[in-house]
């Protein structure tokens, strides 16, 4: 199946700071991805939906001056967590629908700790 | 509101057994069906999709779906330890390249 990466993996920072997760699309491009939290023993939650040359779509309740979506080119969208607080600690994940092949493939993650 | 519901977990099933993962959900419109198998810890991983009522098998794994009854489910036979994870039902909207709806997935533990 097709890949998707994300970087990094892991990251602590300390509260205040921001954070970027990268996520990238290996093989196929991607005009839209899809950006979700999860934390611990909980559903996966839809934060955003990336567009390739446009604004993010983002969900009900979540602050889209504190989580910066940019969608820069058709395999990479990036997602900058801005004045990151320790409730920001969460478990990221990115996910991108193969259109070619109609399924849609998520990331490895990044795991996010704000100290 | 789509909303997705799956069967109340833990599921627990000896080795060897056939375990059975249930979901309905609620928008009429949607044309596809995906199953993603989590373990703790980990992102989600396709195990497969299904688009037609019926079934359709995968090795040890079949999806089947009624979309008259707004429901699709996984069975996986010969279940092994490492199988053990949650299962994600995700339906998905007319576009292919349109967002999935998760439940909050089931999770299930495969004794030896």
């Amino acid at each position: 199946g097709a890949v998707v990466s994300q970087h990094p993996s892991r990251v602590i920072c300390k509260s205040g700071t921001s954070v970027k997760i990268e996520c990238r699309s290996l093989d196929f491009q991607a005009t839209t991805m899809f950006w979700y939290r999860q934390f611990p023993k909980q559903s996966l939650m839809l934060m955003a939906t990336s567009n390739e040359g446009s604004k993010a779509t983002y969900e009900q309740g979540v602050e889209k001056d504190k989580f910066l979506i940019n969608h820069a080119s058709l395999t990479l969208s990036t997602l900058t967590v801005t004045s990151a607080h320790p409730e920001d600690s969460s478990f990221y994940i990115c996910s991108a629908p193969d259109g070619g092949t109609d399924t849609q493939y998520f990331g490895p993650g990044t795991r996010l700790t704000v100290l | 509101q789509k909303e997705v519901e799956q069967n109340s977990g833990p599921l627990s099933v000896p080795e060897g057994a056939i375990a059975s993962l249930n979901c309905t959900y609620s928008d009429r419109g949607s044309q596809s069906f995906f199953w993603y198998r989590q373990y703790s810890g980990k992102s989600p991983e396709l195990i497969m999709f299904i688009y037609s009522n019926g079934d359709k098998e995968d090795g040890r794994f079949t999806a089947q779906l009624n979309k008259a009854s707004q429901y699709v489910s996984l069975l996986i036979r010969d279940s092994q330890p490492s199988d053990s994870a949650t299962y994600l039902c995700a339906p998905r909207g007319g576009s292919t390249l349109g967002r999935l709806y998760f439940g909050r997935g089931t999770q299930l533990t495969v004794w030896p």
